[in-house]
């Protein structure tokens, strides 16, 4: 079956460091793949798309790697804040219909 | 202000009541998605409709219904059948972005209590 991982257990970081969060899929070989954001009570919002013949990309302190052959995109947050504080999904449009299959996302905690 | 705007923010139902979550976009974007969030998880695609009068059933269609009479509304009703109604439901929009794919615009959800 299709399936989109992140890691389940919070991230805990120190302010000033670099945060790396994890999407990995199965079953997928996806044109490109999405970041977003999402605070609590709220709807996400997005952050970064990477495609699937880029291996970086790069927004201010934000980086996205795109491994197609691990099927796999890391998200670096560097000079990690206490603002960064939140649950961060990744989200993939396998077949290019416009319809997203979203990951559970990973909460990330930087402490002061 | 251009977004995407849901009501009401909370709902309360008793069991056995249909209800309809409401959702508008002034972003002018074609395509409309419903999602259903639980506590600690993702987002799981409820229906979904790429132009006015059509639309598509996602992953978990069952006890639920949509209409796209105009492209700026899509509203959901959870009707009866719906097993476990109790939840964050998010509606969201999208149109190609400057990177050729299609970026989605949330509305802020309505938090749905059937008791």
């Amino acid at each position: 079956s299709q399936k989109i991982e992140q890691n389940s257990e919070a991230l805990n970081i120190q302010e000033g460091k670099t945060a790396t969060l994890t999407c990995n899929y199965t079953n997928y070989s996806p044109a490109y793949l999405q970041w977003y954001r999402q605070d609590p009570g709220r709807g996400p919002v997005f952050l970064l798309l990477i495609r699937e013949n880029e291996k970086e990309k790069r927004k201010e302190r934000l980086k996205v790697t795109f491994d197609t052959t691990l099927k796999q995109s890391l998200f670096h947050i560097t000079a990690s804040q206490p603002a960064d504080s939140a649950t961060y999904l990744c989200a993939l449009d396998p077949y290019n219909f416009n319809k997203f299959y979203f990951g559970s996302g990973t909460k990330l905690n930087v402490k002061p | 202000d251009g977004g995407i705007t849901q009501s009401p923010k909370y709902l309360f139902r008793k069991e056995g009541q249909n209800v309809t979550l409401s959702c508008e976009q002034n972003l002018n974007h074609d395509a409309m998605y419903w999602y259903r969030q639980d506590p600690g998880q993702g987002l799981r695609l409820i229906y979904y409709s790429q132009i006015v009068n059509d639309f598509q059933k996602g992953d978990i269609a069952e006890g639920y219904s949509v209409s796209r009479e105009k492209k700026e509304s899509f509203p959901l009703t959870v009707t009866s059948a719906q097993k476990n109604p109790t939840a964050f439901y998010l509606c969201a929009s999208s149109s190609e972005g400057t990177s050729g794919s299609y970026e989605q615009y949330f509305g802020p959800g309505t938090r749905l209590t059937v008791t």
